[in-house]
């Protein structure tokens, strides 16, 4: 049962513009949300969160985005750069327990 | 400051055979939670030590095990090693809030 879902395997964004990555979620109990960047041979680095009683957490180029009536969670990073090319998870947690989407892989062109 | 660390990196196995793998917390993390990562799915929670308690556990049989000792390093045991435990695994460390996870690069294990 999959309780985070990321249903884009992968995304390709031109340097400089806008990637927007996407996650939903089941279980409303969720009460916080986190975003986690993977590059090969390496583990998971966390990246930026949210807790459930906001709905917009900035830092720097990456803002995430929570609508709770959607359960839908988003990532925009702005500007794209090449050095972030990456597997991107969405995670949420309940207590001591995480439970991580299967991971968008995004491309930034030069 | 020492971030988590993972030993061995790669591992290969026979089915049946059983497989102990190590992890060193970030320097003042005290709760060690362990996930298994099969390819192209994402981490899914084994279970989590605290204090030297199992505190949480997935939803994974009993001959996944594991241990946590005084100086907040863990170990995950498995024991009858099949093919679909083929898969990377990672430790993350954190604080008791747990808000965030901090993970080790992993161990890959290859069950044939």
């Amino acid at each position: 049962d999959q309780q985070v879902k990321q249903n884009s395997p992968s995304l390709s964004v031109q340097e400089g513009r806008i990637s927007i990555l996407n996650c939903d979620y089941t279980n409303s109990m969720f009460d916080y949300f986190l975003w986690y960047k993977k590059y090969p041979a390496e583990g998971p680095t966390f990246l930026i969160s949210i807790s459930s009683i906001k709905d917009k957490n900035e830092d720097g180029r990456f803002t995430v985005f929570l609508n709770k009536s959607a359960k839908h969670l988003s990532l925009h990073i702005v500007p794209s750069q090449p050095g972030d090319s990456a597997v991107y998870f969405c995670a949420a947690s309940r207590g001591n327990q995480f439970y991580f989407g299967t991971g968008t892989s995004l491309t930034v062109i030069p | 400051e020492t971030g988590v660390t993972q030993s061995p990196t790669h591992l290969i196995k026979t089915r049946g055979q059983q497989v102990t793998l190590r992890c060193s917390s970030q320097s003042g993390h005290n709760t060690v939670s362990w996930y298994q990562q099969a390819l192209g799915q994402g981490p899914q929670f084994i279970f989590q030590y605290y204090r030297e308690e199992e505190n949480g556990r997935g939803n994974f049989p009993p001959r996944f095990s594991g241990l946590q000792f005084p100086n907040y390093s863990s170990e995950l045991n498995v024991n009858a090693l099949e093919l679909d435990d083929s898969a990377l695994y990672l430790c993350a460390s954190s604080l008791p809030s747990g808000e965030k996870l901090f993970f080790g690069s992993g161990t890959q294990l290859s069950v044939l």
